[in-house]
């Protein structure tokens, strides 16, 4: 089993629609969760951090995390075409380690 | 403030050769991480350093290799390359304690 998993997609949403990524992480102990977007061609850039259970809202974008079903997901609304890029969900197991795990990524595509 | 610097953008290097590449994190970054990426194994953690010691290792063969330097700017090293080892190398920098991790914008090798 891949210590973390998402679905690679491609996952196609209309303009001005909510997507949603989804992830699940192995390591019960895991403690720093982040969501990296990556265009092609490009470096991943850090959109979001999430460490307790719950939402975490910023701008369009909000990252949910729940420990006991070891399952983090990102929203984003009101999709824009610029959106369109691979998401990367990424793990920390241990705080401070500066080791991540990284999933696959689920590559989302924003149709006008 | 400037971000992750990488150094050189490409390379296109030969079976058996050997190849540097160059990192400057974030000023004030202390900790620097290497990833590895390919179309088939994703985002894999070669190492992290900080204050000029490693810190972290991932399953990589001794053939990669880095260090840090005294002004936290890090160098990571292959020796007798091989095919497989074409791949975007990603570095990436954080602050003390956090485990949020700034990318540069990679180094694309390719091992002919």
């Amino acid at each position: 089993q891949k210590e973390v998993e998402q679905n690679s997609g491609p996952l196609s949403v209309p303009e001005g629609a909510i997507a949603s990524l989804n992830c699940t992480y192995s390591d019960r102990g895991s403690q720093s969760f982040f969501w990296y977007r990556q265009y092609s061609g490009k470096s991943p850039e850090l959109i979001m951090s999430i460490y307790s259970n719950g939402d975490k809202e910023d701008g369009r974008f909000t990252a949910q995390l729940n420990k006991a079903s070891q399952y983090v997901s990102l929203l984003i609304r009101d999709s824009q075409p610029s959106d369109s890029a691979t998401y990367l969900c990424a793990v920390s197991v241990i705080q401070g380690a500066q080791k991540l795990v990284f999933g696959q990524g689920t590559r989302l595509t924003i149709n006008p | 403030k400037a971000g992750v610097t990488q150094t050189p953008r490409y390379l296109i290097k030969t079976r058996g050769q050997q190849v540097t590449l160059s990192c400057s994190p974030i000023s004030g970054h202390r900790s620097v991480s290497w990833y590895q990426q390919t179309p088939g194994q994703g985002l894999q953690f070669l190492f992290e350093y900080f204050s000029e010691t490693q810190r972290n290792k991932g399953n990589f063969p001794g053939r990669f290799s880095g260090r840090q330097f005294s002004n936290s700017r890090s160098e990571m090293n292959v020796s007798t390359l091989e095919l497989g080892d074409s791949a975007l190398y990603l570095c990436a920098s954080s602050f003390e304690g956090s485990d949020e991790q700034y990318f540069g914008p990679g180094t694309r090798l390719t091992v002919t």
